[in-house]
């Protein structure tokens, strides 16, 4: 089988840190990327990890472990406009880019 | 933003009832994916294509196929839509073999009764 575990919800306040980890089974592996979804519309692509070690853009940051089949995303000074879900999705082939995609977590941020 | 739009937006159909949705992209992306996200369930795979007349199946693709006739249109179709298919469908491209950046459209709410 194959599965995507993260958290179904985090909680944080206006310019905290916050972590969100996605740890994966799948049978094959060829990076994890992370997306960012407002409200249900249209899902938007955050950053991708192919390679053990983190990787930062701007407020944030993702990294991934390949022997642990782990990552995470870590997004700095949070504002209230990062509240929103967000989903791991691991690529499994080699050729093409069919995703996996975790269940997501919904991030609330208050002030 | 890639130039992704999906039709229709919303929908409301009866069980039984053959319906189709549209994917249509501007932008020659090679890749196009359809996925559904259910409550619980998030984004799943249903079909994807990898280029014209070149499909192949995703996680949850019983009960749903798919045409791509152009570069431009991908197109899902519920041959008998069931109550289990309302949800939300979003349609997806990717450029090239290794981009790692899928582009989402707006989505389609499906809605069966």
């Amino acid at each position: 089988g194959q599965s995507l575990e993260q958290p179904s919800e985090v909680t944080a306040v206006e310019g905290a840190i916050v972590q969100i980890n996605c740890t994966y089974q799948t049978s094959g592996f060829y990076g994890l990327s992370w997306y960012q979804q407002h409200d249900g519309g249209a899902p938007t692509f955050l950053s991708y990890n192919g390679l053990d070690g983190l990787e930062e853009t701007g407020r944030f940051s993702s990294f991934l472990s390949r022997s642990d089949s782990y990552g995470y995303l870590l997004l700095q000074e949070l504002q209230m406009k990062d509240s929103a879900s967000y989903f791991c999705a691991v690529r499994k082939n080699q050729a093409g880019t069919a995703l996996i995609f975790g269940k997501g977590t919904t991030l609330s941020v208050s002030s | 933003d890639a130039g992704i739009t999906q039709s229709p937006r919303h929908k409301v159909t009866e069980t039984g009832t053959p319906v189709t949705l549209r994917c249509h992209q501007t932008e020659n992306h090679r890749y196009m994916y359809w996925y559904r996200q259910d409550p619980g369930h998030g984004l799943r795979l249903i079909h994807y294509s990898y280029g014209v007349k070149d499909t192949d199946k995703g996680e949850v693709s019983d009960g749903y196929s798919v045409s791509r006739s152009k570069t431009e249109d991908f197109l899902l179709t519920l041959e008998s839509a069931t109550s289990s298919q309302t949800s939300v469908y979003f349609c997806a491209t990717a450029k090239r073999t290794g981009d790692e950046t899928q582009y989402f459209g707006p989505g389609t709410r499906l809605l069966v009764l």
